[in-house]
């Protein structure tokens, strides 16, 4: 069964470090997605991304933040100057289709520790 | 803000009972409806979505949709040991566009032998 992959899946940084997670989505899949989950806390949404555009993005999304979709198979979220409170789970997701009949699947994800 | 509810539990059922977890949201126009199971240092697994009102089953769950009360909940039957996750409601909102999912903060299950 096809699945989302991400690497890696712990990321050790110093605080004021650029990191670089990456992601595969599946291979008919055209929506991608970034969230993340601080330990004990919701899944939280930051970006979707269609068609080598973000198409959506939320407050937490700033302008630290990028993402990319590189070549054919790699979808990536940049931070640029991470900070303590980056340290969380993130999940990359991708979606057949956008609309409400299409669910979203979730990578294993990468967790982030800022030091 | 919208928001989805849940009760964080831990509920706790023996197994081979029925596990009933439930969650509301507040944008009554949200349209669909997922359940996540999430084991611990895990990412979420979709386990089932629903659209319409009324109850839709897949093997042992079940997912139930009142928009009217906006309300969905998920059974799950013959609960099994391995079902002790943590099952997170999520819901697609219209309106912001259908580009992402507000999660709730999840439903701890303890399935006891």
């Amino acid at each position: 069964e096809p699945e989302v992959t991400q690497t890696p899946s712990h990321q050790v940084t110093q605080m004021g470090q650029e990191v670089i997670l990456r992601c595969v989505p599946i291979s008919n899949h055209l929506y991608f997605y970034w969230y993340r989950q601080i330990l004990g806390q919701k899944v939280e949404f930051l970006v979707s991304f269609y068609n080598n555009e973000i198409s959506e993005k939320s407050e937490i999304f700033d302008d630290q933040f990028s993402v990319e979709r590189p070549d054919g198979s790699n979808f990536t979220l940049k931070i640029r100057s991470t900070k303590l409170e980056d340290s969380a789970m993130y999940f990359c997701a991708s979606s057949e289709a956008q609309g409400p009949a299409y669910e979203q699947y979730f990578g294993p994800g990468t967790r982030l520790t800022v030091t | 803000q919208k928001e989805v509810e849940q009760n964080s539990g831990p509920l706790s059922v023996p197994e081979g009972a029925i596990a009933s977890l439930n969650c509301t949201y507040s944008d009554r126009v949200s349209q669909s409806f997922f359940w996540y199971r999430q084991y611990s240092g895990k990412s979420p697994e979709l386990i089932m979505s629903i659209y319409s009102n009324g109850d839709k089953e897949d093997g042992r769950f079940t997912a139930q949709l009142n928009k009217a009360s906006q309300y969905v909940s998920l059974l799950i039957r013959d609960s099994q040991p391995s079902d002790s996750a943590t099952y997170l409601c999520a819901v697609n909102p219209v309106s912001g566009g259908y580009n992402k999912l507000i999660f709730g903060a999840g439903t701890r299950l303890a399935v006891h032998p």
